[in-house]
């Protein structure tokens, strides 16, 4: 089975600085990677993926996460953050070749702070 | 469609009565999911089916919780005897492809159960 945890569940920020939300999942095997993006009183949004190949992967907005197998992490990061990345995000992973459900964690909501 | 659509958006209902909720998927996605997300949380997996097939109901709480789709497009989950503790979000989302793919979210159905 598989479990993800989200180290920190509020992270403040102050406009134009960066940014890095931490994940650590578990699994036996392998995983693919996810990063789901929760903007106010709206549904959920993928915002990147690693499936395979390089382990830094690039997604909308800005955004990039980095798969580290050796530490199980998929720490996402923004060099500049936006008041628009107001949001709750969500790290997810699932089991690879199997077409099963997503396991999330807890998420983390990120303030930008003016 | 142009999305996942959910409905009703929101539901208020009194305990021990019964709800279906409803989830109509992108056209000619192949599977579907069903999660939980109480406040706070990130969403919990339920259920989900390829095409009209129920492929793990696992994640469903018990066996007053129930999932169709019989013709391998919208799906239903019903809720029989509702109880204070079923009162969260509900999350549907589809993908084209199984493995790996991308989940499109729906905009979730807010259940209050009164």
């Amino acid at each position: 089975a598989q479990s993800v945890t989200q180290l920190d569940s509020q992270v403040p920020v102050f406009e134009e600085a960066p940014v890095e939300l931490r994940c650590n999942y578990s699994s036996s095997v392998s995983v693919y990677l996810f990063w789901y993006v929760q903007y106010p009183n709206q549904g959920l949004q993928l915002l990147l993926k690693y499936l395979s190949g390089s382990t830094l992967v690039k997604g909308i907005n800005g955004f990039e996460a980095e798969f580290n197998k050796s530490q199980t992490s998929f720490h996402l990061r923004k060099p500049s953050v936006h008041i628009s990345d107001t949001a709750e995000y969500f790290c997810a992973v699932s089991e690879v070749n199997r077409d099963d459900k997503i396991i999330f964690g807890k998420g983390t909501r990120l303030h930008i702070l003016p | 469609g142009a999305g996942v659509s959910q409905s009703p958006r929101y539901k208020v209902t009194k305990r021990g009565q019964d709800v279906a909720l409803r989830c109509d998927p992108i056209s000619g996605h192949v599977s579907l999911y069903w999660y939980r997300q109480a406040l706070g949380q990130g969403p919990e997996f339920l259920t989900y089916f390829n095409y009209e097939a129920q492929q793990d109901k696992s994640g469903l709480p018990n066996d007053r919780f129930s999932a169709e789709r019989p013709e391998g497009s919208i799906s239903t989950l019903t809720i029989q005897r509702t109880e204070q503790r079923d009162s969260a979000m509900y999350r549907c989302a589809s993908s084209l492809n199984p493995r790996g793919g991308e989940q499109f979210f729906g905009p979730g159905t807010r259940l209050t159960v009164l």
